[in-house]
């Protein structure tokens, strides 16, 4: 089974503060795509950040960035300048190329507490 | 609408009873998705349409779960004789497919949560 491993179950962080959560993951793929969704307590999953496993360089999207590094199967993610907005539920999620029906596989997600 | 929808927002069953969840994707996706998220839980995936067609049903977890999607659009989630270990927020979820391809990001709908007593 491919799993995925969120090791911080809950994390919290300053406002205004820098903040990295760690994924792991394990597949014997070599072509996938990797995702960070937020779920904010009202339920609804929201897409944060994605990275394709072929590309070397680190995807950004204003305030959030990963850490990709392929060989140690390992996908974090950061927040700078943390706003209280970013407090909710964070899910690693990998969808690998084998799967066939593209589905994403969860990890167990990390709650994040932003401190005023 | 803009999103994806799913109805209804809650739904309180009986051990026994039949439940039937909705989800209305995003008009023009022809991918979609459900998962079970259990409380405390990341989301598990449960079964995928490409339009009216489920070609992969290899996460429901028994014969007593049934999906359905007749014209490749509104789909039901259709769970019968409701166990407690059902108990769970059944996410719906819906992508575009171009040019053969499916597109990566997932919409995701706001979830019904069942509660079987």
């Amino acid at each position: 089974a491919q799993t995925v491993t969120q090791s911080q179950p809950e994390m919290s962080v300053q406002e205004a503060e820098t903040v990295t959560l760690s994924c792991t993951y394990d597949t014997s793929e070599s072509d996938y795509y990797l995702f960070w969704y937020k779920q904010p307590p009202s339920r609804q999953m929201i897409l944060v950040i994605r990275q394709e496993a072929y590309k070397q360089q680190n995807a950004t999207e204003n305030r959030f960035s990963v850490n990709f590094q392929k060989a140690a199967k390992s996908f974090s993610l950061k927040i700078s300048d943390s706003q209280l907005g970013d407090a909710a539920m964070y899910f690693c999620a990998p969808r690998y190329s084998g799967a066939g029906s593209y589905q994403l596989t969860f990890g167990k997600g990390t709650k994040l507490s932003v401190i005023p | 609408g803009a999103g994806v929808s799913q109805s209804p927002r809650y739904k309180v069953a009986k051990r026994g009873q039949d439940v039937a969840l909705r989800c209305d994707p995003i008009s023009g996706h022809v991918s979609l998705f459900w998962y079970q998220q259990a409380l405390g839980q990341g989301p598990e995936f449960l079964t995928y349409f490409q339009n009216e067609a489920q070609l992969d049903k290899s996460g429901l977890p028994s014969d007593r779960f049934f999906a359905e999607r007749p014209e490749g659009s509104v789909s039901t989630l259709k769970i019968q004789r409701t166990q407690q270990e059902d108990s769970a927020v059944y996410l719906c979820a819906s992508s575009l497919v171009l040019g053969g391809v499916v597109y990566n990001e997932q919409f995701f709908g706001p979830g019904t949560r069942l509660t079987v007593l």
